[in-house]
């Protein structure tokens, strides 16, 4: 049974905090991403992955950073949490290449206050 | 850049009624399409996909229509029952743009008993 696990369920952090949420697959994935959920506006991508530290930026990088020393791991950075970084975030993981479908973590609801 | 949309935020159906859910895709050059369900609390779960190739695809009790000609998808759900309720949303992906996938904002399925 594949797994993706995040670190934590909740979250309260309080601005200007250094935030780490880390995201662990079982599935020998090559690509993981991490995505932040907002009601109305959908999954929106932050960063992904392709292999052991390499990076690419999704469409919303802005005060975040992300880390892959591992492969099974990827974490994601919010260097100075600000509370409109208040969010559900998802971390998923896929295949390399190919049409393949992204498994999703059950997701990190954090608050920023 | 692509935009997925969903034409119903909410649908409300009885229990045993079949359900369909509907969405609009932007970018012609998608090829791959995925329905995930996601339930309260919980990370978006993979129900079905379906490539560009295929206008119709079957699983178990779900069924996804795709209509190229005017870029909409649909997810229709037999005899919808109780657990059934929860966020649906689709997704794209083009291969112009192999890894990264592009998300409707959902759409709430109430089951009535």
């Amino acid at each position: 049974d594949v797994k993706v696990t995040q670190s934590s369920r909740y979250l309260v952090k309080r601005t200007g905090e250094k935030v780490f949420l880390e995201c662990v697959q079982d599935m020998d994935h090559e690509n993981m991403f991490w995505y932040r959920q907002d009601p109305g506006l959908g999954l929106r991508l932050i960063y992904f992955s392709y292999d052991v530290k390499m990076k690419e930026k999704g469409d919303i990088p802005e005060g975040y950073s992300v880390s892959r020393e591992k492969k099974e791991r990827f974490s994601l950075i919010l260097e100075s949490a600000s509370t409109n970084q208040t969010s559900m975030y998802l971390c998923a993981s896929s295949r390399l290449a190919g049409l393949y479908e992204q498994y999703f973590g059950p997701g990190t609801r954090l608050t920023v206050t | 850049g692509e935009s997925v949309g969903l034409h119903l935020p909410t649908l409300s159906v009885q229990e045993g009624d079949n359900s369909i859910i509907n969405c609009a895709y932007s970018n012609s050059a998608s090829d791959y399409f995925i329905w995930y369900k996601q339930e309260s609390g919980k990370g978006p779960q993979f129900i079905i996909d379906i490539r560009s190739n295929m206008d119709k695809r079957q699983g178990q009790r779900v069924t996804v229509l795709l209509n190229k000609t005017v870029k909409h998808l649909s997810l229709q759900i037999a005899a919808t029952q109780p657990g059934d309720s929860a966020v649906y949303f689709c997704a794209e992906k083009s291969m112009d743009n192999f890894n990264k996938f592009y998300f409707g904002s959902g759409t709430k399925l109430n089951v009535k008993p």
